[in-house]
């Protein structure tokens, strides 16, 4: 099993449409929480970290489940500029401390 | 600021021969990332350093890669000798601190070994 899992999509959603990707994790001792988006053939940006709390940013809505280990991101009124790969990322403590990317959700926003 | 730094930007090379990829970080950052993405694989961490130090390579795929970082604003990804597999986008990033940080990664260097 993957230690980050995401839907690869691809997800097809009109322009204004609300759209979810979720996000697992298998290990526990995972501590930090992030979004990322990548576009094509360019380098991965952040979006939004995740905190306990959720937290909202705009149209993008991030939350953390750690009794069920998921993460999600709720991104409303879809633009056709939304359209890249969005990266689940987690860091966690083993030993040292580990970064792992999820293998991405390609989202596509037509008009 | 300049952001990340990493060069070159494209690389074709023949198997069996050496590759050098280059990075420069930004500014009082501590933590410098080594990445590599591949369709099958996606992004890997190969190794990261936390002022100049490595502290963890266990994502480096075998003797044949290496990394170095002489001071605070340059790194070094090194592949000898490289093969085909190794074909992929090598994105060096960094950032000030190890958790709740953003990383800040460089357009990447796509590599090509023929």
């Amino acid at each position: 099993r993957k230690e980050v899992e995401q839907d690869p999509g691809p997800f097809n959603v009109p322009e204004g449409a609300t759209v979810a990707f979720n996000c697992t994790y298998s290990n526990s001792a995972s501590q930090s929480f992030f979004w990322y988006r990548q576009d094509c053939r360019k380098e991965p940006k952040l979006l939004m970290s995740v905190y306990s709390s959720g937290n909202e940013d705009g149209r993008f809505t991030a939350q953390l489940n750690r009794a069920s280990q998921y993460i999600s991101l709720l991104i409303r009124d879809s633009k056709l500029s939304d359209s890249a790969t969005y990266l689940c990322v987690v860091i966690l403590k083993a030993g040292g401390f580990k970064t792992i990317f999820g293998a991405g959700t390609r989202l596509f926003v037509k008009a | 600021d300049a952001g990340v730094i990493q060069s070159p930007r494209h690389e074709v090379t023949e198997m069996g021969q050496e590759v050098t990829l280059r990075c420069k970080p930004i500014s009082g950052h501590d933590y410098l990332f080594w990445y590599r993405q591949t369709m099958m694989r996606g992004l890997e961490l190969l190794i990261y350093f936390n002022n100049n130090v490595p502290i963890d390579d266990s994502g480096m795929p075998e003797d044949r890669f290496s990394a170095k970082m002489p001071n605070a604003s340059f790194s070094t990804l090194k592949i000898q000798p490289s093969e085909p597999r190794d074909s992929a986008v090598y994105f060096c990033a960094s950032s000030f601190r190890l958790l709740q940080e953003t990383q800040y990664f460089g357009p990447g260097t796509r590599l090509l070994v023929l």
